[in-house]
């Protein structure tokens, strides 16, 4: 069965540190991973997208993650962190055309 | 362009109205879904259209109604709600739907507050 983890529920950092979302995928065969963000309020919008072409893959605002099959995981970092980056993040397997997400991690960005 | 609207933004309802909710896409994209988002929990998939046709998921209530006009929009129709469904509802879109090994990219419009009195 295909599923997502997300290792933290919270995550906070301050303002220009780095980023660090950590997610772990269950999969009987090659998935199909994206990560979203939601601001609040909000729907939730594509950060980037993995399909086996490339193991990091580079996604917007200046956020990326790197697909490791020995790890099972697909980790988002950013290398500084800004305040308009602080929402609720979540990783996504699909399958069938049907996501499956993980719990969310709600990232805090400080001054 | 990838963007879906959503109307209205807010709607607030009594348990004994009837009311809709609108989706619209001109991405031509084949595939419309339905989600509930509660609040801290990700979103729950409710209703798929795959070129017009209709899967459910079966836990969703008969309160809430589908309808596709045409491939590039779809209704929520909703009638007797209870205080229960009162939620963040999203829609988004892919490509296509459905079919072995779809991983289409879905993207999702900003979603309707729906508040049930």
């Amino acid at each position: 069965a295909q599923s997502v983890t997300q290792l933290d529920s919270h995550v906070s950092v301050s303002e220009g540190t780095p980023v660090l979302l950590r997610c772990n995928y269950s999969s009987s065969y090659s998935p199909s991973l994206f990560w979203y963000v939601q601001h609040p309020n909000k729907g939730l919008q594509l950060l980037l997208k993995y399909t086996s072409a490339a193991t990091l893959v580079k996604g917007i605002n200046g956020f990326e993650a790197e697909f490791k099959k020995s790890e099972t995981s697909f980790h988002l970092t950013k290398p500084s962190a800004h305040m308009s980056d602080a929402a609720e993040y979540f990783c996504v397997v699909i399958i069938y055309n049907k996501l499956i997400f993980g719990a969310g991690t709600r990232l805090a960005v400080h001054p | 362009d990838t963007e879906v609207t959503q109307t209205p933004k807010h709607l607030v309802m009594g348990m004994t109205n009837k009311k809709s909710l609108k989706c619209e896409q001109h991405m031509g994209h084949r595939a419309m879904y339905w989600y509930k988002q509660k609040a801290k929990k990700p979103p729950e998939l409710m209703f798929v259209y795959s070129y017009e046709k209709l899967s459910i998921n079966e836990s969703v209530p008969s309160r809430f109604s589908p309808e596709c006009p045409n491939s590039s929009l779809l209704n929520l129709h909703l009638h007797a709600l209870q205080p229960e469904d009162s939620a963040l509802y999203l829609c988004a879109s892919s490509q296509v739907g459905g079919g072995l090994g779809g991983t289409d990219t879905q993207y999702f419009g900003p979603g309707t507050r729906l508040t049930v009195l």
